[in-house]
C-alpha cells in the first residue's frame, strides 16, 4: 500500500537553483493538493487540483509552479528558490474534493542557503 | 483574517485529565470539517470527521456550529500518546461536489505528561 509517496524526502538547494518535487497517488483520488508547513503557522496550501486537467492557487503560490501530469502525479516546481522557500512541503490527495479523507506523504524537508 | 484560527496552546495536562480544543472558520460556505493529528516530523493523518449532529469517537467527542462557525474537540481521559499536534481542517469548497480546497488552522500543541 503506497498511498501518496513524495520524491525526494530531503534536498538542499542554493539560492536561484531550481527543482521539481514529485508526487505520485495510488488511490484513484481526483483531487491533489500541495501544502507548506512553517514552524508555528501550520500547513499552508500553495496549489490544488480538483481534478486531472486543473489546477488552482491555494494560499501562498508565489514563486512555485505545479503540473498536474495525469490522474496520479502532481509535481511542484521551485524556478528560482530563495531561503524564504525553506520550509517541509507536502503533498495530499483526496475523493470528492476534499469531502472525505485527505493522505498526505511523508513530506519533503527542503533547505535553501 | 486567517480562514481557519485555532489557540496554538501548547496545552500541557496530566494523564487522565480532559482537554477541549476551539476552531473558528471565516466562510460560512464551508462544506465539511476534520481533524487531523499530525506527530512530530510526521504527516498530517486523520482523526475524525466532524458531522453537524456531533459525533464521539472513544475518547475524542467532536462538535459543528455552523452558527458560531466553530468546531471543537474534546479529549476524555488522556494519554502519553495523545501528545501531538491537532489540526483543525476545514473544507471551504465551491459549492456542491465539484471541488474545494482543504485548509489547515495553525494547529494546537497537545503534552500529556506523567
Amino acid at each position: 500500500n503506497a498511498g501518496v509517496t513524495q520524491t525526494p524526502k530531503f534536498q538542499v538547494l542554493k539560492t536561484g537553483q531550481s527543482m521539481t518535487l514529485q508526487c505520485a497517488q495510488d488511490m484513484n483520488h481526483n483531487s491533489m493538493y500541495w501544502y507548506r508547513q512553517d514552524p508555528g503557522m501550520g500547513l499552508r496550501l500553495i496549489y490544488y487540483s480538483a481534478s486531472e486537467g486543473t489546477t488552482d492557487k491555494g494560499e501562498v503560490p508565489n514563486g512555485y509552479n505545479v503540473s498536474r501530469l495525469n490522474k496520479r502525479e502532481f509535481s511542484l516546481r521551485l524556478e528560482s528558490a530563495a531561503p524564504s522557500q525553506t520550509s517541509v512541503y507536502f503533498c495530499a490527495s483526496s475523493t470528492l474534493g476534499g469531502n472525505t479523507e485527505a493522505f498526505f506523504g511523508q513530506g519533503t524537508r527542503l533547505t535553501v542557503v | 483574517r486567517k480562514e481557519v484560527e485555532q489557540d496554538p496552546g501548547p496545552f500541557n495536562v496530566p494523564e487522565g485529565a480532559t482537554v477541549a480544543f476551539n476552531c473558528t472558520y471565516s466562510n460560512s460556505a464551508s462544506q465539511s470539517f476534520f481533524w487531523y493529528r499530525q506527530d512530530c516530523r510526521k504527516e498530517p493523518k486523520l482523526l475524525m470527521s466532524v458531522y453537524s449532529s456531533g459525533n464521539e469517537d472513544g475518547r475524542f467527542t467532536a462538535q459543528l456550529n455552523r452558527a458560531s462557525q466553530y468546531i471543537s474537540l474534546l479529549i476524555r481521559d488522556s494519554k502519553l500518546s495523545d501528545s501531538a499536534t491537532y489540526l483543525c481542517v476545514v473544507n471551504i469548497g465551491a459549492g456542491g461536489t465539484s471541488y474545494g480546497k482543504l485548509t489547515f488552522g495553525q494547529g494546537t500543541i497537545l503534552t500529556v505528561h506523567p
